[in-house]
């Protein structure tokens, strides 16, 4: 059974305060990676797709990394608007079946 | 291009009544997929579509039916609704295939089962 957990469950910043959200995973034959983005009573909204282990992706302040076993969300010098929760999903099947993490609050202070 | 659209955005039942939620997408894609999420459980998929007429089960499809009648619609019914399905249902879409197997989401159904 494909199994997802993220950590931590909630983690505070300081604006510029540098961090790492973590996402372990467990899946025979991994097709790819999810992270999406999910603002209080929206949908989750895309981030990055990873496919292989040593892939990295970057986006403004993020920058997503994939090894065999985890895959880390890195946030730089974050700023209050990336206040969000970050979902975390691997897919191991062609139809696209996501198993999703519950997900880390992040929340930055001004 | 408005996406992934969700009908309606909120919704009071009362048990043992039953509903219709909408998924639209206007992207052309073949895939799409009925989620809910519950607090502490993530989101889990309920049933998905691979295709026009084509129907298949997820995870916790129990006290759901979904229909694919048109490519771009993708219908969960509730027939008898119980409290436990107080959720919010999210509809995704994707391409078959390639780089473009990203899900995309909708805004969210809020239903409230009393």
């Amino acid at each position: 059974e494909d199994q997802v957990t993220q950590s931590p469950e909630a983690l505070r910043l300081q604006e510029g305060e540098s961090s790492s959200l973590n996402c372990s995973y467990t899946v025979s034959g991994l097709r790819g990676l999810f992270w999406y983005r999910q603002d209080p009573g929206k949908g989750p909204e895309f981030l990055f797709t990873l496919y292989s282990a040593g892939e990295e992706k970057e986006k403004e302040r993020l920058k997503a990394t994939l090894t065999k076993k985890e895959s880390f969300l890195h946030i730089t010098a974050p700023k209050p608007e990336d206040s969000a929760t970050y979902l975390c999903a691997v897919q191991r099947t062609s139809y696209g079946k996501l198993t999703f993490g519950q997900g880390t609050i992040l929340t930055v202070h001004p | 291009n408005a996406g992934v659209t969700q009908t309606p955005k909120f919704r009071v039942l009362k048990t043992g009544q039953s509903m219709t939620l909408l998924c639209a997408q206007d992207m052309n894609h073949e895939y799409m997929y009925w989620y809910r999420q519950d607090p502490g459980m993530g989101l889990r998929l309920i049933h998905y579509s691979v295709g026009e007429g084509t129907t298949a089960k997820g995870e916790v499809p129990d006290g759901y039916n979904v229909s694919r009648l048109k490519k771009q619609n993708f219908l969960l019914g509730l027939e008898s609704a119980a409290p436990s399905q107080t959720s919010v249902y999210f509809c995704a879409s994707r391409a078959p295939s390639g780089d473009q197997e990203t899900q995309y989401f909708g805004p969210g159904t809020r239903l409230l089962v009393l």
